[in-house]
């Protein structure tokens, strides 16, 4: 059962700005941490940034610091990412992935959303 | 924050056993019990196999299990099946200002 779906991803040119959304069709969304992972072609995940239950705790990896914002509305289960000044290393598949509160691990992904940036 | 460190490949033949390490610092793998590890089959989004080092999310095989010594967990599969041919990752939290890190992850070839 597929709960959480991203879109927004697309061919974007270098300096250019996306925003990917992550809605989450279970019941208890405002219990869960969410964070965005990516994955470059052919490499491995990284965390890129997470956000808390009320939106009000947020953290980046120090390459995206500064470029990425995270942001949450659970009024409409959905996790945002602005993604802005981006660059050719920024390319991949960018999954939402929610931790629930007092746990430590994915219990739950997205099927991915692909930015490329390229000129 | 520098990723954790798996082998990049692991083979074993059906019915036999093979062990990923993750080898970490004080500061992830070896300041919490916080390891999970994931399975990855092309195209496809990871699943966790395996959380909190040891415990095993429901749906997946006592085939799978994990433990952790110091700054290095460790995943064994037992009893190797053609469909757990896939990559695997571990990740560690962090700390709480800290992203979580991953593993540059294992491909786990059946031969």
């Amino acid at each position: 059962e597929v709960q959480l779906v991203e879109s927004g991803g697309g061919l974007i040119q270098p300096g250019g700005s996306l925003r990917l959304s992550c809605t989450d069709s279970g019941f208890a969304f405002s219990r869960y941490w969410v964070h965005w992972v990516r994955q470059a072609p052919e490499k491995g995940l990284m965390c890129v940034s997470r956000i808390n239950q009320d939106g009000r705790m947020t953290i980046y990896e120090d390459s995206v610091k500064g470029r990425f914002t995270i942001s949450r509305d659970n009024a409409k289960n959905a996790v945002y990412l602005q993604m802005n000044s981006l660059r050719a290393e920024d390319t991949g598949v960018y999954y939402c992935a929610r931790v629930l509160d007092t746990t430590f691990y994915f219990d739950d992904w997205g099927q991915g959303s692909l930015v490329t940036v390229s000129s | 924050q520098s990723a954790l460190t798996q082998p990049r490949s692991v083979s074993g033949s059906p019915g036999q056993s093979v062990t990923i390490s993750c080898t970490g610092t004080s500061s992830d793998v070896g300041a919490y019990n916080f390891v999970s590890w994931y399975q990855q089959h092309p195209g496809k989004a990871p699943k966790v196999m395996i959380y909190d080092i040891t415990k095993r999310p429901s749906g997946v095989p006592d085939r799978f299990s994990g433990s952790k010594s110091g700054n290095t967990a460790s995943l064994t599969i037992s009893g190797l099946r053609a469909e757990d041919e896939a990559d695997y990752y571990c990740c560690s939290y962090a700390g709480t200002y800290t992203p979580w890190v991953f593993g540059g992850g294992t491909k786990l070839t059946v031969l």
